[in-house]
C-alpha cells in the first residue's frame, strides 16, 4: 500500500533553517511528483510547492520562493523539503503529498502523517 | 494568489443533505476542471474525497458528489453520518499553483 513517512517534530529559533523528509513506499517514486503543504496552528491548507520525483523540476508558491527548497533522492524514495529564515510565522504542521494530477499539483491522493515545526525562540 | 473562499462552517441532521460552496476566479475554478475537495479530522491528515471537480477515489462512499458552475464549485454530502463530522477544503489548480479555500467545519447535530 501507498505510505508517505515523515520526519519528527522540530523545533527551531528564528532564523534558523528545518529539513523536513518524506520517505515513500508502496509505488514507483518516480512516477509521481511530491508537493508540500503546510497548515498553521487552527489555519487551513497552504501549497507551499513542488517537486518532481522524475527530473528534480520544481514549482514554488511565490511567496515562498526565497526561502524554500524541494529535492528528491530517487535511490531512497524520499522527497525533502528544506525551509531557511525562519519566522514565528512559518510554525505549521508540514505535509508531503503525492501529487495524482496530470501535469503538476492538481490533486493529491496520499498524503504523510505532517510534522510538526516550531520556531521560537 | 488569494485562497478560494468557503464558508466556516456547515451543519446537519444524520440522513440530511448538506452543500459547501468554494468560490473562486476565472484564473483558478473557472478556469480549469481541477477542483478538489479534501476532509480533515481532528489531528490527521487531509484524505482525498473529491477530484477533477466530480471523480471519486475508490474507496470514496457515493454519499459525496462534486459540482462546478462558473468560478463556484460545491460539495455536496447526502445521507449525513456521524463520521462525516470533519473540516473540509477545497483545491483549484490555479496555472502555476494550487490554492485551497479556508476550510469549512462540516457538524453534524
Amino acid at each position: 500500500q501507498v505510505q508517505l513517512v515523515q520526519s519528527g517534530a522540530e523545533v527551531k529559533e528564528p532564523g534558523a533553517s528545518v529539513k523536513v523528509s518524506c520517505k515513500a513506499s508502496g509505488y514507483t517514486f518516480t512516477g509521481y511528483a511530491i508537493s508540500w503543504v503546510r497548515q498553521a496552528p487552527g489555519q487551513g491548507l497552504e501549497w507551499m510547492g513542488w517537486v518532481s520525483a522524475y527530473n528534480g523540476n520544481t514549482n514554488y508558491a511565490r511567496k515562498l520562493l526565497d526561502r524554500v527548497t524541494m529535492t528528491t533522492d530517487p535511490s531512497t524514495s524520499t522527497a525533502y523539503m528544506e525551509l531557511r529564515n525562519l519566522r514565528s510565522d512559518d510554525t505549521a504542521v508540514f505535509y508531503c503529498a503525492r501529487d495524482a494530477g496530470y501535469n503538476g499539483y492538481e490533486f493529491f491522493d496520499y498524503w504523510g502523517q505532517g510534522t510538526l515545526v516550531t520556531v521560537s525562540s | 494568489q488569494s485562497a478560494l473562499t468557503q464558508p466556516p462552517s456547515a451543519s446537519g441532521s444524520p440522513g440530511q443533505s448538506v452543500t459547501i460552496s468554494c468560490t473562486g476566479t476565472s484564473s483558478d475554478i473557472g478556469g480549469y476542471n481541477y477542483v478538489s475537495w479534501y476532509q480533515q479530522h481532528p489531528g490527521k491528515a487531509p484524505k482525498l474525497m473529491i477530484y477533477d471537480v466530480t471523480k471519486r477515489p475508490s474507496g470514496v462512499p457515493d454519499r459525496f458528489s462534486g459540482s462546478k458552475s462558473g468560478n463556484t464549485a460545491s460539495l455536496t454530502v447526502s445521507g449525513l453520518q456521524a463520521e462525516d463530522e470533519a473540516d473540509y477544503y477545497c483545491s483549484s489548480y490555479a496555472g502555476s499553483s494550487t490554492v485551497f479555500g479556508g476550510g469549512t467545519k462540516l457538524t453534524v447535530l
